[in-house]
């Protein structure tokens, strides 16, 4: 019973460097997130897929980027990463949208350290 | 916009009550509450569509007033598995994908 699946747990980065985070649901799910943690910020969408084929920015958009590569798989990716990137970062999916009703369920995160 | 909660942190023994409020400046279709353990996921507690239900999940009940585009988590009788960072989501629309999220409210029962 995986739920969401986000990888990897733990990353380091060089300040420049690009990454992927990856993430799956197992649920069929039509609705996925990415969201951040920081520190008494609470979570910060930084992009949302109501579908397979659609993609739209949250509140934090900036210098991520992200791919719905089906309906189970929605990837976020860091082009040039930057030590304002360092974040808990969670995956989440809800069946057909979070407002109306549906659980959104979240991966067990993602540690990135940008140095 | 995020809403905002209050308060930040609250610290309870076991047995006693503890109330978490979260207010947004707009209209409100849907509040959900989670709970979140240190170093995990986010956990789902409830949810509150409009309309002023209360519900009620183990001692932990919620209720939403939409007039006031607030809602209010209330903690009965604490348990030691009560502690966490408790946060509230946030949905302007019945046809709005994403939820904004509030800051967090720390608790911490102590036996």
């Amino acid at each position: 019973n995986a739920g969401v699946t986000q990888t990897p747990k733990f990353q380091v980065l060089k300040t420049g460097q690009s990454m992927t985070l990856q993430c799956a649901q197992d649920m069929n799910h039509n609705s996925m997130y990415w969201y951040r943690q920081d520190p008494g910020m609470g979570l910060r969408l930084i992009y949302y897929s109501a579908s397979e084929g659609t993609t739209d920015k949250g509140e934090v958009p900036n210098g991520y980027n992200v791919s719905r590569l089906n309906k189970r798989e929605f990837s976020l990716r860091l082009e040039s990463a930057a030590p304002s990137q360092t974040s808990v970062y969670f995956c989440a999916s809800t069946g057909v949208g979070a407002s109306s009703g549906n659980t959104i369920y979240f991966g067990e995160g993602s540690w990135l350290t940008v140095v | 916009q995020q809403p905002v909660q209050s308060p930040q942190a609250v610290i309870l023994r076991e047995g006693e009550d503890a109330v978490i409020n979260c207010s947004s400046s707009k209209a409100l279709y849907s509040v959900h509450w989670y709970r979140q353990k240190h170093g995990e996921a986010p956990v789902f507690l409830m949810i509150l569509l409009k309309g002023g239900e209360q519900k009620g999940h183990e001692k932990i009940s919620a209720s939403f007033n939409e007039k006031k585009q607030q809602s209010s988590l209330y903690l009965t009788a604490s348990q030691l598995s009560y502690s966490g960072t408790y946060f509230c989501g946030t949905a302007p629309r019945s046809n709005d994908y994403k939820l904004s999220f509030g800051a967090g409210t720390t608790v911490t029962v102590r036996a």
